[in-house]
């Protein structure tokens, strides 16, 4: 069974450009949640997708969006980048989502914003 | 408010040398406890979950336990290989939240 995939791997940019990442779940699976890792502040939950909905948030501001596609893969768009923004984006993919069901990681896209 | 706490934040063994690692955690209504190793520049491996007090779960060096305010993750005679940062998640009905990790060194 194949597992959680993220594209692309390491990506550049500069200050005020947007970027784009994606993500495809485990065949089956229906919830999509982005994390943002860096290393002051661990694992930080950005939002939940469920069947094309967004079903929870963390705390980030608008500049951080997403969406979720009919066949589950999910995009995270931020845009208008700062240097802070630089981190590692973890894509995990869980079967119903919410907090009872273990999540399993892709191998994230480290973002480096110039 | 919901909090996830970790320790140590470092721990340096020798090989052989077991030890634990304590995760503390204050949440609104616990569905599972899970445990996560991660390697630098990569995403975390799942390991265990754990619904209920009292319950534990073993892989290879690796045993999870859990009470209501805790739980432990004993790694048993350990090998350079199990060297990682181990996480800790409590999962709530929304939610899962993430502690930092503590990282672990074990010297050949």
């Amino acid at each position: 069974k194949a597992g959680v995939t993220q594209t692309p791997r390491y990506l550049i940019k500069t200050r005020g450009q947007q970027v784009t990442l994606s993500c495809s779940p485990i065949s089956g699976h229906r919830s999509v949640s982005w994390y943002q890792q860096t290393p002051g502040q661990g694992l930080q939950f950005l939002f939940e997708y469920f069947s094309e909905t967004q079903r929870n948030k963390g705390n980030f501001p608008g500049r951080f969006s997403g969406r979720q596609f009919s066949n589950s893969r999910s995009e995270m768009n931020v845009s208008t980048l700062e240097l802070g923004d630089s981190a590692l984006y973890l894509c995990a993919s869980s079967l119903l989502g919410g907090g009872w069901n273990e999540q399993f990681f892709g191998p994230g896209t480290r973002l480096t914003v110039l | 408010e919901d909090q996830v706490t970790q320790s140590p934040e470092a721990l340096r063994l020798q090989e052989g040398e077991s030890s634990s690692l304590n995760c503390s955690y204050t949440v609104s209504g616990l569905r599972g406890l899970f445990w996560y190793r991660q390697d630098p520049g990569k995403g975390p491996e799942f390991l265990f979950t754990l619904y209920s007090a009292g319950e534990e779960k073993e892989k290879e060096r690796l045993k999870a336990t859990l009470t209501k305010k805790e739980s432990f993750l004993h790694i048993t005679a350990p090998k350079p290989e199990d060297s990682a940062t181990y996480l800790c998640a409590p999962g709530m009905d929304d939610k899962i939240i993430f502690g930092k990790g503590t990282r672990l060194h074990i010297l050949p």
